[in-house]
């Protein structure tokens, strides 16, 4: 089955740190993949997304680069604010041939806090 | 932009109580998925439907039933609530030229005491 593995946190940084979230995935076809992001006490908020090999999702200074050949989708940030501080989920939609259901697999997700 | 509107944001019931929530997806989306988070735990996919019609069983109770209506709006009803079943629960809607972007409500986050 399908399933999602990210780096397990909580990750801490200074401001202007550089960020990476690793992501991996596993797969029976060829699926979408998703960072989303959490932040406290609020619902889940789509940060990018990439639906083929080489593509690459950005948004608000992130970014992640599906790669097929090494399953991995990492998110990156080049330097973290204090207002990203939150809950990063990595995950997968990937319906089966012919199917119309495209069900989110998650990762356990990575709490990142970000000190001034 | 319109979003997903979930009904009620809070809710407290007691062990054994049943509890109804609501979800109405973004105007024109056909299909409705719902997830469950625990606490400080991943969202697992429930249930779908799609023009009304379920399209995928995740790992919804028994004790859980959903439908979605002809409005396209979608309720989970749960019986014989549990401690366990205190949750953030989240609807999320999407169209069929999108299917794989998912527009997710804010939640409603149950309580059972």
């Amino acid at each position: 089955g399908n399933s999602v593995t990210q780096m397990e946190g909580p990750v801490t940084l200074s401001e202007e740190a550089f960020l990476t979230i690793n992501c991996t995935y596993t797969a029976t076809g060829y699926p979408s993949l998703f960072w989303y992001v959490q932040y406290p006490g609020e619902g889940l908020q789509l940060l990018l997304k990439a639906t083929k090999a080489d593509d690459k999702g950005s948004n608000k200074g992130f970014e992640a680069t599906y790669r097929k050949e090494t399953t991995s989708f990492h998110l990156e940030k080049g330097s973290v604010q204090v207002s990203d501080s939150a809950v990063y989920f990595c995950a997968l939609s990937d319906p089966p041939s012919g199917g119309s259901n495209y069900k989110l697999t998650f990762g356990k997700g990575t709490l990142l806090t970000v000190n001034p | 932009a319109a979003g997903v509107i979930q009904s009620p944001r809070h809710l407290i019931k007691e062990k054994r109580e049943t509890a109804t929530l609501k979800c109405y997806p973004i105007p024109r989306h056909d299909t409705v998925y719902w997830y469950q988070q625990g606490p400080g735990q991943d969202p697992q996919f429930l249930i779908s439907f799609y023009e009304k019609m379920q399209s995928d069983k995740g790992s919804i109770p028994d004790r859980f039933s959903a439908q979605q209506f002809s409005d396209y709006h979608s309720e989970l009803n749960m019986s014989s609530l549990e401690l366990g079943d205190s949750a953030l629960y989240f609807c999320a809607s999407s169209n069929t030229r999108e299917k794989r972007q998912q527009y997710f409500g804010p939640g409603t986050r149950l309580t059972v005491t």
